[in-house]
């Protein structure tokens, strides 16, 4: 089975400093791993994905993740906090079976502090 | 344009009513989910339709059912409802082509109230 752990419910940043949303993750297999962004009253809006191939991946918006396949983690970075990159972000990882599901994680609130 | 887009945005209704919540992507794509994010933002899959197919369907009551008129659209139907069916429900799409894995595109919510 496959689950995906955020372990801060909440994160606080002042503004212009760099941000890490943790993520790790249990899944048998190589993971395909995603990060999504939901601001209040909306959907979830894409971020960045690892499939294969470099550990760095870069996304929407200057953000970026590093897989490591060692500490089974897949965090969140941002060199330069902005105030409105607050809002709520979810970690995911995707069944390798036929199902292809995403299975979230219970997300973190990321608040920028101007 | 709306990618993918759900109606209504707001529903409110009382126990043991009937409901429908329509999903409609024009992206093109061949998969759409239903999910569910309860108070505490926890998201769960509901099901997923592929070409018309159900292909998955999580520990969801029977009272749900999903239905698919076509590619573009997926609709939830929901029986008799209960209060702790209360929460949002996103609709999603997503490409599949092969072995390359394209990422879900969410709809904006349809936050349902039952009192």
């Amino acid at each position: 089975a496959q689950s995906v752990a955020q372990p801060e419910d909440q994160v606080n940043v002042a503004e212009g400093n760099p941000l890490t949303v943790k993520c790790t993750y249990s899944v048998s297999g190589n993971p395909y791993l995603f990060w999504y962004v939901q601001y209040p009253n909306r959907g979830l809006q894409f971020l960045l994905k690892y499939i294969t191939g470099d550990n760095l991946v870069k996304g929407s918006y200057g953000f970026e993740a590093e897989f490591n396949k060692s500490q089974t983690s897949f965090h969140l970075k941002k060199p330069s906090a902005l105030v409105s990159d607050s809002a709520l972000y979810f970690c995911a990882v995707r069944d390798r079976s036929g199902a292809n599901n995403l299975f979230f994680g219970t997300g973190t609130r990321l608040t920028v502090i101007p | 344009d709306t990618a993918v887009s759900q109606t209504p945005k707001y529903l409110v209704t009382q126990m043991g009513n009937d409901k429908s919540i329509k999903c409609e992507q024009n992206l093109g794509h061949d998969t759409m989910y239903w999910y569910k994010q309860d108070s505490k933002k926890f998201l769960k899959i509901m099901f997923s339709y592929n070409n018309k197919e159900l292909i998955i369907n999580e520990t969801v009551p029977n009272r749900f059912s999903p239905k698919s008129p076509d590619k573009a659209h997926l609709n939830l139907h929901i029986n008799s409802l209960e209060l702790g069916d209360s929460a949002v429900y996103f609709c999603a799409s997503r490409r599949t082509s092969g072995r390359v894995v394209y990422e879900q595109y969410f709809g904006p919510g349809t936050r349902l109230t039952v009192t």
